[in-house]
């Protein structure tokens, strides 16, 4: 199974609500990818998660909060979110690349983001 | 940090021809370099990937190319289809690393 899946594919907000976005992958890799990107625009890098511990945030602003409860599941909690923040928040996955060829990014379809 | 140029940023070709994106890179500790696929509303989908201890790689109709020397990778695409058009990134890593650095794209459009 080479599949990430990503919930829900579509998501309204308003800019006082509180949502999750929900990521799983059961191909047994042990990195976890958030991304974010505009129409038109590449992937942008938001967090990484290796072993189930954050080791990269892009300076992301704090009303985006990841969370990595198991090797299998990923998630972004969204609160106090802005217009601006409308775009497709793509998770990713891969093997911790400690050997060649096997850290190959898989990316998931994609969660739909309005925020109004 | 490492940054990625790529271009064309829109390219057309008639089906059947060649086309060729290339793509520069600034980090010389860079030495993984994948190229994406994204096709309208779907997701980033690996179509060739290439190490540096590699020159060039090929699959069917697609080959990347490296010159390492000049930080610069190429993407091939022979006897183009319909299916073909779709926006292309190219990207960077340093190995082991975990953080691709992405180029800004290229629109490919495949006239029939």
């Amino acid at each position: 199974d080479t599949e990430v899946t990503q919930t829900p594919k579509h998501l309204v907000m308003g800019m006082t609500n509180k949502k999750s976005l929900k990521c799983e992958q059961h191909m047994g890799h042990r990195a976890m990818y958030w991304y974010k990107q505009k129409a038109k625009k590449p992937p942008e890098l938001m967090f990484v998660y290796s072993y189930e511990k954050l080791s990269i945030n892009e300076s992301v602003p704090s009303r985006f909060s990841p969370e990595c409860p198991n090797s299998s599941l990923l998630n972004l909690h969204l609160h106090a979110l802005q217009p601006e923040d409308s775009a497709l928040y793509l998770c990713a996955s891969s093997q911790v690349g400690r050997r060649v060829g096997t850290d190959t990014q898989y990316f998931g379809p994609g969660t739909r983001l309005t925020v109004l | 940090g490492e940054n990625v140029e790529q271009h064309p940023s829109t390219l057309s070709v008639q089906e059947g021809d060649s086309a060729v994106i290339k793509c520069t890179y600034s980090d010389s500790a860079s030495n993984y370099f994948p190229w994406y696929k994204q096709e309208l509303g779907k997701r980033p989908q690996l179509i060739i990937d290439i190490r540096s201890n590699v020159g060039e790689k090929k699959d069917q109709r697609i080959a990347v190319t490296l010159n390492k020397t000049a930080k610069h990778f190429s993407l091939h695409i022979t006897e183009t289809q319909p299916e073909d058009s779709a926006v292309y990134f190219c990207a960077a890593r340093r190995e082991y690393g975990n953080k691709l650095v992405f180029g800004a794209g290229t629109i490919l459009r495949v006239k029939s």
